[in-house]
C-alpha cells in the first residue's frame, strides 16, 4: 500500500543530542517536504525538496539540516539538540507535475528535548 | 504573497448540528485552496480541493466547501455534525511549486 512512514513517532531526548528523523514514502513521489508544528498552531515549512540530490530551505529558519539520497527517503537531522527544537515535525510528499498540488501528510514525529 | 485566515481558533457544535469553518485567502494568483484535518496525535488528511474546476467542492466524510471570488473565501461546511468530526481542521493555500501555506487552525468541539 502506498504511503508516507515517519519513524520515531515520538522521541525524548537530552540537550546536545544528535537525532535523525526519519521520513520515507512509497508513492513515487519526487516532492517531499519538512514541517514543524508548535502545539495548537499552524504548520511552518522549514526544508523541502523537488528531487534526488535537491534540497532547499523552507519559510521558518531551523538548525536542522535534511539530505535527499534516494527519492523515497528525505531524513531530518539535527545536530545538537536544544530545548527550543521540542516540536511536532511533519513530512510530507507530492507529485512532481503541474496541478498535482496536493500534499500527503506522515502521522508525524513528537520530539520533547529536556 | 498567499495567506490564509481562519476565524475561530475554536468552534463549538453540539451532534446533528451544521458545521461551518470559515477561511479567507489573500493570493494575487488564482489560488488552489485546500482544507485538512487532523486527529489527535496524527498527522494531517485532505479532505478536499479546490483547482480552479467547480467553485462547491464536495470532499470525504460530508464535507463541502465552496470558493467565493468575490468573498475570497472558502469556508468548509457539513449539514450534521458527528462526534468523529472533534478535530484540527487546517484551510491552506498554494503558492505556486507545490508549497503550501497554512492557517493557524480551528478545533472543532462536538458535543452529544
Amino acid at each position: 500500500e502506498a504511503d508516507i512512514y515517519q519513524t520515531p513517532r515520538y522521541l525524548v531526548i537530552g540537550t546536545g543530542k544528535k537525532i535523525t528523523l526519519e521520513c520515507s514514502q512509497t508513492m513515487g513521489h519526487d516532492k517531499m517536504y519538512w514541517y514543524q508544528q508548535d502545539p495548537g498552531m499552524e504548520l511552518h515549512l522549514i526544508h523541502y525538496s523537488y528531487g534526488v540530490n535537491s534540497t532547499e530551505k523552507g519559510d521558518l529558519s531551523s538548525e536542522s539540516t535534511v539530505s535527499r539520497i534516494r527519492t523515497e527517503h528525505f531524513p531530518l537531522t539535527l545536530e545538537s539538540a536544544r530545548p527550543s527544537h521540542t516540536s511536532q515535525y511533519l513530512c510530507a510528499s507530492s507529485e512532481s507535475s503541474p496541478m498535482q498540488e496536493t500534499q500527503y501528510f506522515g502521522p508525524g514525529t513528537r520530539l520533547l528535548v529536556l | 504573497a498567499q495567506s490564509v485566515t481562519q476565524l475561530g481558533s475554536h468552534v463549538s457544535v453540539s451532534e446533528g448540528a451544521l458545521v461551518l469553518l470559515r477561511c479567507n485567502y489573500s493570493s494575487s494568483v488564482p489560488p488552489y485552496l485546500f482544507w485538512y484535518v487532523q486527529y489527535p496525535n496524527q498527522g494531517l488528511q485532505l479532505l478536499l480541493k479546490y483547482t480552479s474546476a467547480a467553485t462547491l467542492v464536495k470532499g470525504i466524510n460530508g464535507f463541502e466547501a465552496e470558493f467565493k471570488k468575490s468573498e475570497t473565501s472558502f469556508h468548509l461546511t457539513k449539514p450534521s455534525a458527528h462526534m468523529s468530526d472533534a478535530a484540527e481542521y487546517f484551510c491552506a493555500v498554494s503558492q505556486g511549486f507545490q508549497k503550501l501555506v497554512f492557517g493557524t487552525g480551528t478545533r472543532l468541539l462536538v458535543s452529544p
